[in-house]
Order: C-alpha cells, then sequence, then structure tokens
C-alpha cells in the first residue's frame, strides 16, 4: 500500500495527452515538492519532473507537471511509443515517520 | 558526472544479513545539501523508499523496515553501505541507491541497480 496514490494505468492513442494524477496528504505533496520519474522497461527510474514543474536538461516540453494542494499531476502531450513506461511520483514526507514516499506507479500504455 | 553503482550478493539465504555498497562519483556526500538514498523495487512492484543519510550524517528509515535497516557512510571512499538483517523472501528486489538533493527535491541521479534474491 503505497503513501501516494497513483492510477494503476492509463492508456491513449500516439500522438494524444495523458494526464497521471497523484494524491497525498498535508504531511508529503501539500508541503513539500513533487518529483516524477519514468520507468522503461528493465531499467532504472528517471527523474522526469522536479520542484513541481520543473523538467531537468534533455527532458522535452511534452511532459509537465502541477499541484494544487495536497494533488499533483503530470501530463504528456504528443504521445509516442516511446512514452510506454510506468510512471512514479515522489515526495519527502514531513511527519514524524519522515522519509521519501512514491506513489503505487502508473503504466502508460500508448495504444 | 554523476554516478551511482551498487555492488553486493546476488543470493542472500533467508535469516542472514544483506550488505550493499553503494560507490558513487561525481559528489561528494560531504557537501551540504546531498543526500544518498537506498531504494528497492520487488520484481513487477512499485518502488519503496528504504533509507536516506545525508551530509551531515542525520539518517532516516523507513517506519516499517527501521528496525532490520542500518545505513552509514565513508565520505573519504565516496561510498554508503546499507545493510538489512533477517532477510526473507518477500524482500526479493531489485536494490537502487541514488542521490538526493536537499531531502525533499529530487532524485537525480540512480544507479543501474542489483537483483538480490532470498531463496535457500
Amino acid at each position: 500500500q503505497s503513501v501516494l496514490t497513483q492510477p494503476p494505468s492509463v492508456s491513449a492513442a500516439p500522438g494524444q495527452k495523458v494526464t497521471i494524477s497523484c494524491s497525498g496528504s498535508s504531511s508529503n505533496i501539500g508541503n513539500n515538492y513533487v518529483s516524477w520519474y519514468q520507468q522503461l522497461p528493465g531499467t532504472a527510474p528517471k527523474l522526469l519532473i522536479y520542484e513541481n514543474n520543473k523538467r531537468p536538461s534533455g527532458i522535452p516540453d511534452r511532459f509537465s507537471g502541477s499541484k494544487s494542494g495536497t494533488s499533483a499531476t503530470l501530463g504528456i502531450t504528443g504521445l509516442q511509443t516511446g512514452d510506454e513506461a510506468d510512471y512514479y511520483c515522489g515526495t519527502w514526507d514531513s511527519s514524524l515517520s519522515a522519509g521519501w514516499v512514491f506513489g503505487g506507479g502508473t503504466k502508460l500504455t500508448v495504444l | 558526472q554523476v554516478t551511482l553503482r551498487e555492488s553486493g550478493p546476488a543470493l542472500v539465504k533467508p535469516t542472514q544479513t544483506l550488505t550493499l555498497t553503494c560507490t558513487f562519483s561525481g559528489f561528494s556526500l560531504s557537501t551540504s545539501g546531498m543526500c544518498v538514498s537506498w531504494i528497492r523495487q520487488p520484481p513487477g512492484k512499485a518502488l519503496e523508499w528504504l533509507a536516506l543519510i545525508d551530509w551531515d550524517d542525520d539518517k532516516y528509515y523507513s517506519t516499517s523496515l527501521k528496525t532490520r535497516l542500518t545505513i552509514s557512510k565513508d565520505t573519504s571512499k565516496n561510498q554508503v553501505v546499507l545493510t538489512m538483517t533477517n532477510m526473507d523472501p518477500v524482500d526479493t528486489a531489485t536494490y537502487y541507491c541514488a542521490r538526493i538533493l536537499s531531502y525533499g527535491d529530487r532524485i537525480d541521479y540512480w544507479g543501474q541497480g542489483t537483483l538480490v534474491t532470498v531463496s535457500s
């Protein structure tokens, strides 16, 4: 049972847009930055979005992030078959049991 | 160029203690804001954060696993070591070490991961 809640799967056709939600609480998303990670099959996760909505160098602007209250959203436009992957949200949890928390991951299928 | 590499046994027996080493380059763990963390992923399952050590030697552990985990660093060797006691088959997973900036900012670099299987 992950601390952050993500939909298990989303799908869309090539060229379309998709959003992935991530829901948490005031101790994590509500008071800390959210980051997003892309994990292609058989590889380590890769940073996609940090500080809620910033992209590291080399990440195309097809990927975007936003945060509102205790929820965050990853958006992907112009879907490509190469975007098929698992996507995870993550953040620091500032509760008494402080530490990093992740969502359960969302499998993106590009139909 | 930041790199991290995990090393340790691929197979451990139930009840044994697992020791994993993360050897990194391209940054110093004595620099303010730098942290190294361990994260694992059972086959076909989600990421699970395990432990973090920061530049000031502060340590944080997963609540559910804290009695079994110990994280430490050797700044001169650019290494972070994780030990996990009383291993069980449910601990079979790929174990990643990763660099974290300023606790909650981002996990910006990941190692390639090492698969640890727990079986007799």
